[in-house]
């Protein structure tokens, strides 16, 4: 399983582009990366999801690049709502479902006003 | 939309006892994880099950089991119990491939275990 590291934390102001990149150099090939959002006493929430290139939805985009052995994770426009934990898993489902999906050690970013 | 369920919501139990979780996954998922989250930590994979089967292991102790029933809930049994179980367990869900991806992990909101 490729391990994943990011940033312990962060801090930005409301209305500011913030960007989180994690590291994973062992990714396979079949690997996906996905991002998670995780409040205090809460389970991890679904941000996104990449296998290259560029993803994005309403909330975020993920940057991959072409050697996939990093990703970046980008929050448009942060507001104090986006204080949390994000976690960046990778893993893909093989023949027997989403094996062990391991969550690193997720960056802390604070938003302050 | 039915989310993933998990009960008993909170937990309270002395050292040496024994404590079952549950979970009720989203209808049609095929896969089940449970995590531990203790104060602070990030969450640690314990164990998952693929159509009932079990899929992979993580640091679950040899005091915990988990199984999955034909009806594709979930139990979570932990016996001995030790101070250092309290945490926060959760429970997720998810289509292990879906429309060509791996499919996102659907969270309960956790069943909060104090021993006391």
């Amino acid at each position: 399983l490729a391990k994943t590291t990011q940033p312990i934390s962060m801090d930005s102001y409301e209305g500011q582009e913030v960007n989180i990149t994690c590291s994973h150099n062992n990714i396979a090939t079949n690997d996906y990366i996905t991002w998670y959002q995780q409040f205090p006493s809460q389970g991890p929430r679904f941000i996104i999801q990449g296998y290259k290139t560029k993803v994005t939805n309403e909330v975020a985009s993920l940057f991959i690049p072409a050697d996939r052995k990093s990703s970046t994770l980008s929050l448009p426009r942060v507001s104090l709502s986006d204080t949390a934990v994000y976690y960046c898993l990778v893993g893909d489902s093989g023949a027997t479902g989403f094996q062990k999906l391991v969550f690193g050690t997720g960056t802390r970013l604070l938003v302050s006003p | 939309a039915a989310g993933v369920i998990q009960s008993p919501r909170h937990l309270i139990k002395e050292k040496r006892e024994t404590a079952t979780l549950k979970c009720y996954p989203i209808p049609r998922h095929d896969t089940v994880y449970w995590y531990q989250q203790g104060p602070g930590q990030d969450p640690q994979f314990l164990i998952s099950f693929y159509e009932k089967m079990q899929s992979d292991k993580g640091s679950i102790p040899d005091r915990f089991s988990a199984q999955q029933f034909s009806d594709y809930h979930s139990e979570l049994n932990m016996s001995s119990l030790e101070l250092g179980d309290s945490a926060l367990y959760f429970c997720a869900s998810s289509l292990a491939w879906d429309r060509g991806h791996p499919g996102e992990l659907f969270f309960g909101e956790g069943s909060r275990l104090t021993v006391l």
